[in-house]
């Protein structure tokens, strides 16, 4: 199984800030890599995929960059809505797999 | 777009099974794939398996192959995930999320979630 390893674990923020969270692949991954967003209660949300494409209606803030093993989400202004933890999961191969999550905290 | 609609929370004992439906609408389940993720209390998320009603595939994650099912019912337009010889560590939140793809790549849909505890 390929394993994803995110860091930091926690990040703590404050709004304006440009954050980034970063997710390591066991081993290439080439491309394939989404990102989520969950909030407390709430199913997670699919942010971006391939990397760097932004799902529809995904505020532009949101980043991807990376190939190979490393990879990052960046948020270029963090907005009061962006408080959250987010995923990164790999669907190189099977099983889909997804990073510990990075929960990002209002500082 | 699609809606997925899970069924309620259930409690099961110690070795029983549970079965979990998640009903689509907006669209045909031939349409899309369609996977389980599961989330235990404070943890992350951990996919444990696949579908794709159009060829009728499913792809387990290992650990769960031996007591994992994933199946569908195109005549409700719905499908099913049954684990059996439940443990405590089975307590989660478990999801079902759907995918454009034939391949349950990644999931632009999601279900609200099903709570399953396990507990004498």
């Amino acid at each position: 199984d390929i394993h994803m390893t995110q860091s930091p674990s926690t990040l703590s923020a404050y709004v304006g800030d440009r954050v980034t969270i970063t997710c390591r692949a066991s081993q290439s991954i080439s491309t394939w890599l989404a990102w989520y967003q969950q909030k407390p209660g709430k199913a997670p949300k699919l942010l971006m995929y391939k990397v760097s494409s932004l799902e529809d209606g995904v505020p532009s803030r949101f980043s991807g960059s990376g190939s190979g093993t490393e990879f990052s989400l960046t948020i270029s202004s963090l907005q009061p809505d962006d408080f959250a933890t987010y995923y990164c999961q790999q669907y190189n191969s099977y099983p889909r797999t997804f990073g510990q999550g990075t929960k990002v905290e209002i500082k | 777009q699609v809606h997925l609609e899970q069924s309620g929370a259930q409690v099961k004992k110690p070795g029983s099974s549970v079965k979990v439906s998640c009903k689509v609408s907006g669209g045909t389940l031939s349409s899309y794939s369609f996977s389980w993720v599961r989330q235990a209390p404070g943890h992350g998320l951990e996919w444990m398996g696949g579908i794709v009603p159009f060829i009728g595939s499913t792809k387990y994650a290992e650990k769960f192959q031996e007591r994992f099912t994933i199946t569908t019912d195109e005549s409700t337009s719905t499908v099913y995930m049954e684990l059996s010889s439940l443990r405590s560590e089975d307590t989660a939140v478990y999801y079902c999320a759907s995918d454009i793809s034939p391949d349950n790549v990644f999931f632009d849909y999601w279900g609200q979630g099903t709570l399953v505890t396990v507990s004498s």
